[in-house]
C-alpha cells in the first residue's frame, strides 16, 4: 500500500506569509494526526482527524493554525501568518484503530 | 496533563555494545509504542505493546512494557552502526491520543 504522502517537504516562507501543508493519509485511514518537532525537542500533538471530524484539536497553538479535511481524505494545515516560532518540521500520520502510525516524511518549515 | 519522559537523551557506544533506553509516564497507560527516526527521516513505527509486563523481540530489540504499565524499556543487543537515530517512546493515556516521549538519540562507534 502507498504511505502517507506530505507536500511539500521543505518551505521557506517569510514572516506574515502563509503557507498550506499538505497531508495524503493511506487509504481506508480514518484516523489522521498531526504533530510536529520544533528545533529537535519532542514530537507534540497538534490534532486528530477521525475522518472529517475534529477528534482532538487540543495541540493546536494559537489560532493562526487551521486543519482542515475534506471528504475525510487529505488533510491541510495551513499557517496564517506564519511566525518565527513555526519553524519544524511537521508530521502527519494516519492509523486504523488501534494500529501502530504510519508517518509521512514530514515537511520541514522555516519562517525567516 | 500525561508526561512522558526518556533518558538518556543521548547515548553513545561501540559497536557491539548494548544499549537500553527507558520511558517512563506520569500516568497508567493502556497502550505504549516505540518508533525509530533515522538522521533527516520520519518516524518509523516499531512495535506496540499492550499487556502488563509484557515482553516482544525483534531481532535483536527487546521491548518491555512495566508490571504498572507506567514504564517501558527498548533494549538492543550488540549495537550496529544501522542502529543509529533517535528512538521514541509514545504512550497512550486510555482514550486520548498517544504522548511522544522526547526521544533517545543513539550513536554507534564502528
Amino acid at each position: 500500500e502507498a504511505g502517507v504522502t506530505q507536500f511539500p517537504s521543505h518551505s521557506v516562507i517569510e514572516k506574515g506569509q502563509t503557507v498550506t501543508l499538505r497531508c495524503d493519509p493511506i487509504s481506508g485511514h480514518d484516523n489522521l494526526y498531526w504533530y510536529r518537532r520544533v528545533m529537535g525537542k519532542e514530537i507534540k500533538f497538534l490534532l486528530h482527524f477521525v475522518k472529517e471530524s475534529k477528534q482532538d484539536e487540543s495541540g493546536m497553538p494559537n489560532n493562526r493554525f487551521l486543519a482542515e479535511r475534506t471528504g475525510g481524505t487529505y488533510s491541510t494545515l495551513k499557517v496564517q501568518p506564519a511566525e518565527l516560532e513555526d519553524s519544524g518540521v511537521y508530521f502527519c500520520a494516519s492509523s486504523r484503530v488501534n494500529y501502530g502510525y504510519t508517518f509521512g516524511s514530514g515537511t520541514r518549515l522555516t519562517v525567516v | 496533563g500525561q508526561q512522558v519522559m526518556q533518558i538518556p537523551q543521548y547515548q553513545h557506544v561501540q559497536e557491539g555494545e548494548d544499549f537500553t533506553t527507558y520511558c517512563n509516564s506520569s500516568t497508567t497507560l493502556s497502550n505504549i509504542q516505540w518508533y525509530k527516526q533515522r538522521p533527516g527521516g520520519h518516524p518509523v513505527f516499531l512495535i506496540q505493546l499492550v499487556k502488563s509486563g509484557e515482553v516482544k523481540k525483534q531481532k535483536r530489540l527487546t521491548f518491555q512494557f512495566g508490571e504498572a504499565k507506567k514504564n517501558s524499556s527498548l533494549h538492543i543487543t550488540a549495537t550496529q552502526t544501522t542502529d543509529v537515530g533517535t528512538y521514541f517512546c509514545a504512550g497512550l493515556n486510555y482514550g486520548q491520543n498517544f504522548v511522544f516521549g522526547p526521544g533517545t538519540r543513539l550513536s554507534v562507534l564502528p
